[in-house]
């Protein structure tokens, strides 16, 4: 039973435009939350974070929205560049029940068009 | 800072061989975790040390799998014997704290048995 959901596997999106991929978690325990970037014959890097005390984070042209009642996280790239072009995981955890491994969903390839 | 160091980068075994991966940490970084990715799907956590202690190891997903990290610093995990679904590939992420924010992901070991 997958607890992090990513139901689009790709994405395209004109370069300047926003990317926004999303993410659903069914897990109420979960209460952090993190979007990871990944190149090819790479490992993941970490790109973002939610606490669940939070509804919105935002890191320059990184902004990560939490809806808890809906159990949906997104992420929105603007204004969206080639070098974006990767795959982006969300992750989860449940800190406040002391574990503190990470529950990954299965990507989303984001393909920028210049 | 040296990243974590994952070997080998590609391994091709026959079913029923033994195998042995290897991470080496960024210095000074007490947990270490293990996690793997099977084609196309999500990346799972296997198991997550503290030093040499197993910390949590509920994502083993039998008995033909053995990680080590003896004396806190690298760490190894045997597949013995090896099966065709344990095709994947293996990540290694150290942090200092707990925090996923704070993992780095080696490059990973793409394993493939046939």
């Amino acid at each position: 039973d997958q607890q992090v959901k990513q139901n689009s596997p790709s994405l395209s999106v004109q370069e300047g435009r926003i990317s926004i991929l999303n993410c659903d978690y069914t897990n109420s325990m979960f209460d952090y939350f993190l979007w990871y970037k990944k190149y090819p014959a790479e490992g993941p890097t970490f790109l973002i974070s939610i606490s669940s005390i939070k509804d919105k984070n935002e890191d320059g042209r990184f902004t990560v929205f939490l809806n808890k009642s809906a159990k949906h996280l997104s992420l929105h790239i603007v204004p969206s560049q080639p070098g974006d072009s990767a795959v982006y995981f969300c992750a989860a955890s449940a800190q406040a029940a002391g574990t503190y491994k990470y529950i990954f969903g299965t990507g989303t390839r984001l393909k920028v068009l210049a | 800072e040296a990243g974590v160091t994952q070997f080998p980068s590609h391994s091709v075994i026959e079913k029923g061989q033994t195998v042995t991966l290897r991470c080496d940490p960024i210095s000074g970084h007490d947990n270490l975790y293990w996690y793997r990715r099977v084609m196309g799907k999500e990346i799972k956590f296997l198991l997550h040390f503290v030093k040499e202690s197993k910390q949590d190891e509920s994502g083993m997903p039998n008995n033909r799998f053995l990680a080590e990290r003896t004396g806190g610093t690298y760490s190894t995990l045997k597949v013995q014997p090896a099966e065709l679904e344990d095709s994947g590939v293996y990540f290694c992420a150290s942090s200092q704290d707990l925090s996923g924010e704070g993992y780095t992901f080696g490059s990973g070991t793409r394993l493939t048995v046939v």
